[in-house]
């Protein structure tokens, strides 16, 4: 069964603003993953962020964890048309766990030209 | 990261037999995973690709439904044993890193595969 839960389900916005999603989960972890999806093909791995870590940045991509509320966001600034995409989060608990990933439902992000 | 590469890439099989997805990593890895995307959802994990021993599978997915081997640390294949509808999904494999990205988990590019 899946564990997190990502809001928004779906997103549109314009090009040029910023995009926050965010991702709830519910065990332990021992890091988070962020993940893209271009219409059902390939996940992309975007950014990791362990546990002991608050905030982490990639280039236009910021993460955030906050492990006392068991969640993450993904903020995209300065969105652009191919960004658009469905956006993942995956939790790992460890190698107690068998390192395996519990992904979220997903949030489908429109960025309109 | 890893490359990936995956076959076939896509295939449209009939209801009752099976298909064979094979799975290359471009370097030696000591873990590989097996997804299941269904349309317009989340992926679950099938099962973990052990080298040299049996899969370890997720609760739901049984060995006689989705046989798989792992010959070596760098090859891996997934069988959709006596397919049904219900089966029509992404498949997708995916590696665990090394080294500084030890954590990470990077993954094929899918088999899309549709059942009638």
């Amino acid at each position: 069964s899946q564990q997190g839960e990502e809001d928004p389900q779906a997103l549109s916005i314009q090009e040029g603003e910023n995009a926050t999603m965010n991702c709830s989960y519910k065990t332990s972890i021992n890091n988070l993953q962020w993940y893209r999806q271009n219409s059902g093909r390939g996940l992309v791995h975007l950014i990791l962020i362990r546990s002991n870590e608050r905030e982490k940045h990639s280039g236009r991509l910021r993460v955030t964890l906050d492990t006392s509320k068991k969640s993450s966001s993904l903020l995209i600034t300065a969105s652009r048309a191919a960004d658009t995409a469905s956006y993942f989060c995956a939790t790992d608990a460890g190698e107690t766990s068998g390192s395996r990933l519990t992904f979220g439902e997903g949030t489908q992000l429109t960025v309109n030209p | 990261s890893a490359v990936i590469s995956q076959k076939p890439s896509r295939d449209i099989c009939q209801r009752g037999t099976s298909l064979t997805i094979q799975c290359q990593v471009d370097s030696q890895v000591t873990m590989m995973f097996w997804y299941r995307q269904q349309p317009g959802q989340s992926l679950t994990l099938i099962a973990t690709a052990n080298q040299g021993s049996e899969a370890t599978y997720e609760s739901g997915f049984v060995i006689d439904k989705f046989p798989i081997s792992r010959p070596n640390l760098t090859f891996s294949t997934l069988t959709v044993s006596n397919m049904s509808p219900e089966d029509s999904s992404i498949y997708l494999c995916s590696v665990r890193g090394w080294g500084q990205g030890y954590n990470e988990q990077f993954f094929g590019p899918g088999t899309r595969l549709t059942v009638l």
